[in-house]
């Protein structure tokens, strides 16, 4: 049971290169999530997935795309970077509504964009 | 609006002695869940405890426990007999139930609090 793990750990782009971080769970989550951990600032929800099939912005969209290939797998795909979008990008899923309930992380992938 | 506060942005103390962290949040739900997060120095974010808004009973675990007041909107966590493993960066975060689209929970994280146990 490896939770949820995340592909590449480190990764440095040129501004204007794309991009795609992925991200897997083997919880049976319905539901996935991408945040953004930058210092002083806490974690921001950039978009999440409420179950297979659906996607919505969370607080910071902005420069970001989303794709929830399947319940396993939730990817977030940088299409121009920018300098701003270094950061540390975490993965997370979650169960609602049970005694379980809490998001469960990912490793983090930390990108610089130069 | 939802929000977070975690005024201390670093702390620092000797080993065996205890260390509260503080945690303010704002929100106008009557229902919401409360977190803490442990970011120990290899980076990933451990869960600790989730606390719903109409528990206000406080936690113990182990060395760690949790002090829930409505009344002021805090929810601070206090390590006893501190230990040089329980340096990290410390995250309290806040879901309000009316902002759960289809089981998704959006959390709002605090800025942290960078706790160092000196040997």
């Amino acid at each position: 049971n490896a939770g949820v793990t995340q592909t590449p750990k480190f990764q440095v782009l040129k501004t204007g290169q794309s991009m795609t971080l992925q991200c897997a769970q083997d919880m049976n989550h319905n539901s996935m999530y991408w945040y953004r951990q930058d210092p002083g600032m806490g974690l921001r929800l950039i978009y999440y997935s409420a179950s297979e099939g659906t996607t919505d912005k969370g607080e910071v969209p902005n420069g970001y795309n989303v794709s929830r290939l399947n319940k396993r797998e939730f990817s977030l795909r940088l299409e121009s970077a920018a300098p701003s979008q270094t950061s540390v990008y975490f993965c997370a899923s979650g169960l609602y509504g049970t005694v379980q309930e809490t998001q469960y992380f990912g490793p983090g992938t930390r990108l610089l964009v130069l | 609006a939802q929000k977070v506060t975690q005024a201390q942005t670093e702390i620092s103390v000797v080993e065996k002695e205890d260390v509260t962290l503080d945690c303010v949040y704002e929100t106008r739900d009557t229902t919401y869940y409360l977190f803490w997060y442990k970011q120990p120095p290899s980076g990933e974010l451990v869960f600790l405890i989730r606390r719903n808004s109409f528990d206000e009973q406080n936690e113990i675990s182990g060395r760690y426990s949790w002090n829930f007041q409505k009344s002021t909107s805090s929810f601070n966590f206090t390590i006893t007999a501190s230990q040089v493993v329980d340096s990290a960066v410390y995250f309290c975060a806040l879901s309000e139930a009316s902002r759960v689209v289809q089981g998704a929970q959006k959390l709002v994280f605090g800025q942290g609090t960078r706790l160092t146990i000196n040997p």
